[in-house]
């Protein structure tokens, strides 16, 4: 089983560059998360989405976007690239929980520099 | 709003000796309660739940952890620790979808 799987691994970018992070998920997940995760701080939800062509906000969302056109794939774009977007970015899925009892199944990572 | 607090963000123990991380939370609204461990170069597992049905709950590994609402707190423990339990574990707060709160995290060290 694949479970949740990100493309890429590691990317390096110069500010203000543009690029976009691909998660797919197998399990038939209907919700799906992107974190940020810095040193010392746990991680930090920048957008989900509960369901195929729709996504919402999270904690820190400002100079992300998201797309959900299929419900396996999300994808996480930074359209200008800038250094405090250095992170290791995870991709979540689970199964309903409008009561947040389904644990979330996570993505190996990837890791951004941007220079 | 929920929030999660990891006590120590580093715990050293020795090999075969009891590991205990602590975890408190605050919520307005009766939560559901995870551990996530992760190994370097990986993402987050889950190592156990609390969902309301036991306060006790084992996980994977040998770990466990007991809910006591009194105390508003999700301590995880493990009788006797192996070197392979080294890594970073995370507490977790849900309340709703988009409403997960993580915990900073707390690195064990494992000394042979």
């Amino acid at each position: 089983n694949a479970g949740v799987t990100q493309t890429p691994k590691f990317r390096v970018l110069k500010t203000g560059q543009s690029m976009t992070l691909l998660c797919a998920q197998d399990m038939n997940h209907e919700y799906m998360y992107w974190y940020r995760q810095d040193p010392g701080m746990g991680l930090r939800l920048i957008h989900y989405s509960v369901g195929e062509g729709t996504t919402a906000k999270g904690e820190v969302p400002d100079g992300y976007n998201v797309s959900r056109l299929k419900k396996q794939n999300f994808l996480l774009g930074l359209e200008s690239a800038a250094p405090s977007q250095t992170s290791v970015y995870f991709c979540a899925s689970s199964y309903s929980t409008t009561d947040g009892r389904q644990p979330q199944h996570f993505g190996d990572g990837t890791r951004l520099s941007i220079l | 709003a929920q929030s999660v607090t990891q006590l120590g963000s580093h715990v050293s123990v020795s090999e075969g000796a009891l590991v205990l991380l602590r975890c408190n939370y605050s919520s307005s609204v009766p939560p559901y309660l995870f551990w996530y461990v992760q190994y370097p170069n990986q993402g987050l597992q889950l190592l156990l739940k609390y969902t309301s049905a036991a306060t006790l709950v084992k996980g994977i590994n040998g770990f466990e952890a007991e809910f006591k609402k009194s105390e508003t707190s999700f301590h995880l423990t493990k009788p006797s620790a192996h070197m392979s339990d080294a890594a970073e574990y995370f507490c977790a707060v849900s309340v709703g979808a988009g409403k997960s709160t993580f915990g900073d995290g707390t690195t064990l060290t494992v000394k042979p």
